[in-house]
């Protein structure tokens, strides 16, 4: 059964910093990799999705690798901003029968303080 | 394109009522999702659709769950006689397949809080 887990769990930094979050699974037999952030009582926001082929993406101040072999994925964040402040979940993706049901860590919640 | 939504918001139900709860996914996607989120955890699934077929209900927790997705486009989740511990936020996902390598696309969740 694949399990995802990310650390830490929660992240206090000053406004500017860079910041990595970790992100580590059990079973690298992995379709894709997403990462999500979610603000208090909101849906989840696709922020990178990485295909089991690829290593890294990018999209503005955000970048998430993918080392599949060893199970681990990291998402950089630059140049933080106190917008930045949400809960940011990796969630990997599996698919027996073609279905790429996600399978989520407990998530970083990061405060960004001015 | 207005993304997935969900409905109610918020349900308060007492316990032993049932309760339904609509998802409306993005036009033309053709993949469905349910997962279900407790305070201070990830999201875990619950059941998914292609199409009108619901291809995998393993994560169901038992069979006071049910789902359906009549027409391939709108679902219903229906949890019969609630308990206590059914309280979370449910959470609907859509996606395409081919495209974008599948990549899911969340709606708001629906609160369910049962007294």
């Amino acid at each position: 059964k694949q399990e995802v887990t990310q650390i830490p769990a929660a992240l206090s930094v000053p406004e500017g910093e860079n910041l990595v979050l970790n992100c580590s699974f059990t079973d690298s037999a992995i379709y894709n990799l997403q990462w999500f952030r979610q603000d208090p009582g909101k849906g989840l926001t696709s922020l990178l999705l990485i295909q089991s082929s690829q290593r890294e993406q990018t999209s503005g101040r955000l970048n998430a690798s993918l080392d599949k072999s060893s199970g681990r994925s990291t998402l950089y964040i630059a140049a933080s901003q106190p917008g930045d402040s949400a809960t940011y979940l990796c969630a990997v993706s599996s698919n027996p029968g073609g279905g790429n049901k996600l399978t989520f860590g407990t998530g970083t919640q990061l405060k960004v303080e001015l | 394109d207005t993304g997935v939504s969900q409905n109610p918001r918020h349900k308060i139900t007492k316990r032993g009522q049932n309760v339904t709860f609509r998802c409306d996914p993005i036009s033309e996607h053709n993949r469905l999702y349910w997962y279900r989120q407790t305070l201070g955890q990830g999201p875990e699934f619950l059941t998914y659709f292609q199409n009108e077929a619901q291809l995998d209900k393993s994560g169901l927790p038992s069979d006071r769950f049910s789902a359906e997705r009549t027409g391939g486009s709108v679902s219903t989740l229906t949890i019969q006689r609630t308990q206590q511990e059914d309280s979370a936020v449910y959470l609907c996902a859509s996606s395409l397949e081919g495209l974008l390598d599948n990549e899911q696309f969340f709606g708001p969740g629906t609160r369910l809080t049962v007294l």
